[in-house]
C-alpha cells in the first residue's frame, strides 16, 4: 500500500497571505489528522476528519481550516499568515479509533 | 501544561545494548499509547502501541510497557542498533479519540 502523501514538500509564502495544503491518506483510511511541529511547541494537533466531518479540534486559531473530501483526501488551509506559522505540517492516516497513525513526510512551510 | 513528557532529551547507547526511553503523562482519561520514530526531514513513523488494558506489548526488538498507577510508560530498544538512532516520540490519545498527545521527543544515538 502506498503511505500517506503530503504535497507540496515545500512552501514558502508572505505575511497576509493564504495557503493550501493536500494529503492523500493510505487507501482504506477513513480517518485523517493534521499536525503542526515546530522547534518552541513540539507537535500540536490542529484537527481530525473521519467521513468528511470534523471530528476533533486543536487549540489553534480560526485561520486554520481542513475538510475532507469523500475520497478521504483532505486538505488544509491557514488565510492571513503569520510568521509565526512558519512549521512543518504533518498529516497522518488511521482505519479508526485506537489504530495507529501513519504519518506523511510533512510539507514544510515558512513564511517571509 | 504539558500532558506527556519526555523527561530525557538525549540518550547514548553502545550497539547491541538495551535502549529504554522513558515517557510521563499527567491525564489519567489517556487510554492509548504510541511510539514513534522521526528522522529529520520526513514525517514519525509508527513503532508500537499499546491500549490501557494491557501493561506490555512486544514486537520484535520493540517492547512498551505500561505503569497506569504511575503514569509512566518506557521504551525497550533490545538489541540497539546505529539505525535506530533517531528522535522518539511517546504521544498519547485519550476516550478512542484520534487526537494525539505528544512529548518533547528523545534523541537516541546508537554507537557502533
Amino acid at each position: 500500500k502506498a503511505g500517506v502523501t503530503q504535497t507540496p514538500r515545500y512552501l514558502i509564502k508572505t505575511r497576509g497571505q493564504q495557503v493550501t495544503l493536500s494529503c492523500s491518506p493510505i487507501s482504506g483510511h477513513r480517518s485523517v489528522s493534521w499536525y503542526q511541529q515546530t522547534p518552541g511547541q513540539g507537535l500540536q494537533f490542529l484537527f481530525e476528519y473521519f467521513s468528511e466531518t470534523q471530528r476533533n479540534k486543536g487549540n489553534f486559531p480560526g485561520r486554520f481550516s481542513g475538510r475532507q473530501f469523500s475520497n478521504s483526501r483532505s486538505e488544509m488551509n491557514v488565510s492571513t499568515l503569520e510568521l509565526g506559522d512558519s512549521a512543518l505540517y504533518l498529516c497522518a492516516s488511521s482505519e479508526g479509533s485506537n489504530q495507529p497513525q501513519h504519518f506523511g513526510d510533512g510539507t514544510r512551510l515558512s513564511i517571509l | 501544561d504539558q500532558q506527556v513528557k519526555q523527561n530525557s532529551p538525549s540518550l547514548s547507547v553502545q550497539e547491541g545494548r538495551i535502549s529504554i526511553l522513558n515517557c510521563d503523562y499527567t491525564n489519567s482519561m489517556f487510554d492509548y499509547f504510541l511510539w514513534y520514530k522521526k528522522y529529520p526531514a520526513e514525517g514519525p513513523t509508527f513503532l508500537i502501541s499499546i491500549s490501557s488494558i494491557k501493561d506490555k506489548n512486544e514486537d520484535g526488538r520493540f517492547t512498551v510497557f505500561l505503569n497506569k498507577s504511575a503514569k509512566h510508560l518506557s521504551l525497550h530498544i533490545v538489541p540497539s542498533q546505529p539505525g535506530d538512532s533517531a528522535v522518539y516520540f511517546c504521544a498519547a490519545s485519550a476516550n478512542a479519540g484520534n487526537m494525539l498527545t505528544f512529548g518533547g521527543g528523545t534523541r537516541l544515538m546508537v554507537k557502533p
